[in-house]
């Protein structure tokens, strides 16, 4: 069964420092999604992304964070500079071409981002 | 704006027995509806969904939860507990059932299973 990937699996940074988490989507999918938990919180809403524009982002999603898609196959977050709470896991998720199972998000296993 | 509640961060119960995991939304408009669930080092997986269609609603390995619109609730139950439901799970609401729209989850409940 295809399945969303995520890389890498954890990724140690230091204050200041630009990371970018790695997505590989289910490959038919259209709709692309990222989510962060912090530790013992809610996983949050980041960001979807459609025909390579956002379609919507949470207020978290600030000038810090950006979306892409540079390719096919692959869509990425880019923190460009990381602060200590940027510290989460970090879900990708995808949704299926439009149909009655459109609205059903399929997720990565998650980046654990550590800053310190 | 809409929310969800988990009741419980920590449910445990034995093989065999009942599994209810608590769930309550908040939302101005019908809602749609989620549970994920979560095994260790994987990601979230959709176990069930509802999309104002029945109110009772089937999901993968036995489990099954039911909108009840005056409780605002939508809990998750399944009859007897296996050693391998031991996981996470989460509630989720969207106020539209269409791809590219935001869910917002619960806390999440720990669900542990003894032997």
């Amino acid at each position: 069964e295809p399945e969303v990937t995520q890389t890498p699996s954890h990724q140690v940074t230091q204050m200041g420092q630009e990371v970018i988490l790695r997505c590989v989507p289910i490959s038919n999918h259209l709709y692309f999604y990222w989510y962060r938990q912090i530790l013992g919180q809610k996983v949050e809403f980041l960001v979807s992304f459609y025909n390579n524009e956002i379609s919507e982002k949470s207020e978290i999603f600030d000038d810090q964070f950006s979306v892409e898609r540079p390719d096919g196959s692959n869509f990425t977050l880019k923190i460009r500079s990381t602060k200590l709470e940027d510290s989460a896991m970090y879900f990708c998720a995808s949704s299926p071409p439009a149909g009655d199972r459109s609205y059903e998000q399929y997720f990565g296993p998650g980046t654990r981002l550590t800053v310190t | 704006a809409q929310s969800v509640t988990q009741l419980g961060s920590h449910v445990s119960v034995s093989e065999g027995a009942l599994v209810l995991l608590r769930c309550n939304y908040s939302s101005s408009v019908p809602p749609y509806l989620f549970w994920y669930v979560q095994y260790p080092n994987q990601g979230l997986q959709l176990l069930l969904k509802y999309t104002s269609a029945a109110t009772l609603v089937k999901g993968i390995n036995g489990f099954e939860a039911e909108f009840k619109k005056s409780e605002t609730s939508f809990h998750l139950t399944k009859p007897s507990a296996h050693m391998s439901d031991a996981a996470e799970y989460f509630c989720a609401v969207s106020d539209e059932a269409q791809a590219g729209t935001a869910l917002i989850f619960g806390k999440g409940t720990t669900l542990s299973v003894s032997s």
